[in-house]
């Protein structure tokens, strides 16, 4: 069985701050992670994957996270935070046979200007 | 060219009544799913289909059936509306890996469901 932990229910940095985003992850076999986002009212858009090639990963809109098995972590980072940015951000694991996704519980990303 | 679209988008209705919540994808995925996210944002996976099979069935009460009538199709039918009904639905599909591994997740825009 997997498990994904997100540390921080809501995160708040100023615009042009770094973004931190924490997921720590449980799983029996190498997993596939994720990060999706959320806009409000808006369904879940994938940010990023990892899938057991390079550990670093990049995505869309300037953000990445990088894969470290010693920690069981997944973070996701953002140089430098626009206000656009301001959403949700969900970490997800897949792993063993049983069709689905786990998902965190979600961080809140708060941009202040 | 939506990939995952889904109908209504809002949805309010009384107590007791039933409704349907319609999900349709584009992208040739195998795998069908429905989530529930609640007002604290929490996502809770209900039911997923691969190739019109009910293979995930969460503990849903059984006022709650799906169907799949294809492997485009998966539709949400409800029952018996209650008050804790309330949430937005979410379809979604993706793609599994022969070993049963589910591959990125592809999400429709939401139904937002009010029970008053």
């Amino acid at each position: 069985a997997q498990s994904v932990t997100q540390l921080g229910s809501h995160v708040s940095v100023s615009e042009g701050a770094l973004v931190l985003l924490r997921c720590n992850y449980s799983s029996s076999v190498p997993p596939y992670l994720f990060w999706y986002v959320q806009y409000p009212n808006q369904g879940l858009q994938l940010l990023l994957k990892y899938t057991s090639a390079a550990t670093l990963v990049k995505g869309i809109n300037g953000f990445e996270a990088e894969f470290k098995k010693s920690e069981t972590s997944f973070h996701l980072t953002k140089p430098s935070a626009h206000m656009s940015d301001a959403a949700e951000y969900f970490c997800a694991v897949s792993g063993g046979s049983n069709y689905k996704l786990t998902f965190g519980k979600g961080t809140l990303l708060t941009v202040n200007p | 060219d939506t990939a995952v679209s889904q109908t209504p988008k809002y949805l309010v209705t009384q107590m007791g009544n039933d409704k349907s919540i319609k999900c349709e994808q584009n992208l040739g995925h195998d795998t069908m799913y429905w989530y529930k996210q609640d007002s604290k944002k929490f996502l809770k996976i209900m039911f997923s289909y691969n190739n019109k099979e009910l293979i995930i069935n969460e503990t849903v009460p059984n006022r709650f059936s799906p169907k799949s009538p294809d492997k485009a199709h998966l539709n949400l039918h409800i029952n018996s509306l209650e008050l804790g009904d309330s949430a937005v639905y979410f379809c979604a599909s993706s793609s599994v890996t022969s070993g049963g591994w589910a591959d990125t997740q592809y999400f429709g825009p939401g139904t937002r469901l009010t029970v008053l």
